[in-house]
């Protein structure tokens, strides 16, 4: 079985500030590897995924993850983030060969303006 | 990406009534559903996964008589919430993955629902 840890429930950041929400992963086996997303009294979107291939990979609102299998991590980083970014942010896992997701118990991201 | 709905977005009810999600795949077919839980400030917990044309498989420490589950097409997946109790009330999202339709490592999640019981 996979499971998921969120390190860090809250992280405050100011406008325009760097930011890294960290996610580490245990599993016995290959990976694949998500960050969703969810605004308030919303489900969740996804933000971006690994599944194999180039071990870092970014979403189209400047977010980006690297995959890093000595350490088992993916943690999500954005070089400067906006007041919009606030949001609870989710890592999970799954493996190829199953589709039960597992998530971590999220990070609260608040921008401060 | 796939697009996945969910009605009622919110639901109110008196305690012991039973109130019925509907999940709906909107643009592509899914075989296969989720149903999860979600508390306040928590993560998502995994309730069932919800097969077309067979019962539902339940995790651990969820009644299956009490969150009926029922896959009666390919586009569709519902979850009942029978006699329904305060300690009931949660936000309710499911997903779905491509399965065999190119992307299915990904799940896609509803906006869910959000139960409270009075």
């Amino acid at each position: 079985a996979q499971s998921v840890t969120q390190l860090d429930s809250q992280v405050p950041v100011f406008e325009e500030a760097p930011v890294e929400l960290r996610c580490n992963y245990s599993s016995s086996v290959s990976v694949y590897l998500f960050w969703y997303v969810q605004y308030p009294n919303q489900g969740l979107q996804l933000l971006l995924k690994y599944l194999s291939g180039s071990t870092l990979v970014k979403s189209i609102n400047g977010f980006e993850a690297e995959f890093n299998k000595s350490q088992t991590s993916f943690h999500l980083r954005k070089p400067s983030v906006h007041i919009s970014d606030t949001a609870e942010y989710f890592c999970a896992v799954s493996s190829p060969t199953g589709n039960q997701f597992y998530f971590g118990t999220g990070t609260s991201l608040t921008v401060i303006p | 990406g796939a697009v996945v709905s969910q009605h009622p977005s919110r639901v109110i009810c008196k305690s012991g009534t039973s109130v019925k999600i509907e999940c709906r795949s909107l643009d592509f077919q899914a075989t296969t559903m989720f149903w999860y839980r979600q508390f306040p400030k928590q993560s998502l917990m995994l309730m069932a996964t919800s097969n077309e044309g067979s019962k539902a498989t339940y995790e651990q420490g969820v009644e299956k008589d009490k969150f009926l589950i029922n896959h009666a097409s390919l586009t569709l997946s519902t979850l009942t919430v029978t006699s329904a109790h305060p300690e009931d009330s949660s936000f309710y999202i499911c997903s779905a993955n491509l399965l065999g339709q190119g992307d299915q490592e990904t799940q896609y999640f509803g906006p869910g629902t959000r139960l409270l019981v009075l």
